[in-house]
């Protein structure tokens, strides 16, 4: 079974901070993506990566940064974390471009206060 | 931009009976995908149709698509309390990379 393990379940922060959130996925997936969850608005997607070192903009990229620098890994970096960014943060991995389904982690529930 | 609406945004059954969810999109897709989300988890592939397939199933899942109306439907059969989740329709351009999450339909069965 396809493992996508994310380092934190519940994360609390201040305003300003520099927040890292970390994805690692274990079946050699070429494709990572980092989501936001919010009520009423569903999964919108913040960054993807197709390949180590290489990373596309979603559809809210603002406020967020990503880093691949191995296949497994895959960060998603708050500069300097404000309260709208309080929300939950879902990775997901899937097999190669275009491969559909997509692996899920279990979420991080951040709050920035 | 959010590319499926469900319907209804909550559905409240009995155990036993069959849940019924409407997903509809705007544009073109390759593909359409159903997922389930347990409370405060991750969100697990249930099912994909694609844009040339009108209905498909998967055990008590049963989707349709209709691409000129743009819509699609999830149909639980013999819901059981282990059912009670959030299910999210999602839409795929060719390529797998804009996948496109709607609100999502909470389901609760109850025992």
């Amino acid at each position: 079974d396809v493992k996508v393990t994310q380092s934190s379940r519940y994360l609390v922060k201040r305003t300003g901070e520099k927040v890292f959130l970390e994805c690692v996925q274990d079946m050699d997936h070429e494709n990572m993506f980092w989501y936001r969850q919010d009520p009423g608005l569903g999964l919108r997607l913040i960054y993807f990566s197709y390949d180590v070192k290489m990373k596309e903009k979603g559809d809210i990229p603002e406020g967020y940064s990503v880093s691949r620098e191995k296949k497994e890994r895959f960060s998603l970096i708050l500069e300097s974390a404000s309260t709208n960014q309080t929300s939950m943060y879902l990775c997901a991995s899937s097999l190669y471009r275009g491969s559909y389904e997509q692996y899920f982690g279990p979420g991080t529930r951040l709050t920035v206060t | 931009s959010q590319q499926g609406e469900e319907d209804p945004q909550a559905l409240s059954i009995q155990e036993g009976e069959n849940a019924t969810m409407n997903c509809s999109y705007k544009t073109s897709i390759n593909n359409l995908q159903w997922y389930r989300q347990n409370s405060g988890r991750g969100l697990v592939h249930l099912i994909l149709i694609r844009s040339n397939e009108r209905e498909k199933h998967s055990g008590r899942l049963r989707v349709t698509l209709d691409t000129s109306k743009k819509s699609s439907s999830l149909l639980i059969t013999a819901s059981r309390a282990a059912d009670t989740a959030s299910y999210f329709c999602a839409t795929a351009n060719t390529g797998g990379f804009k996948t496109i999450f709607g609100a999502g339909t909470r389901l609760f069965v109850k025992a």
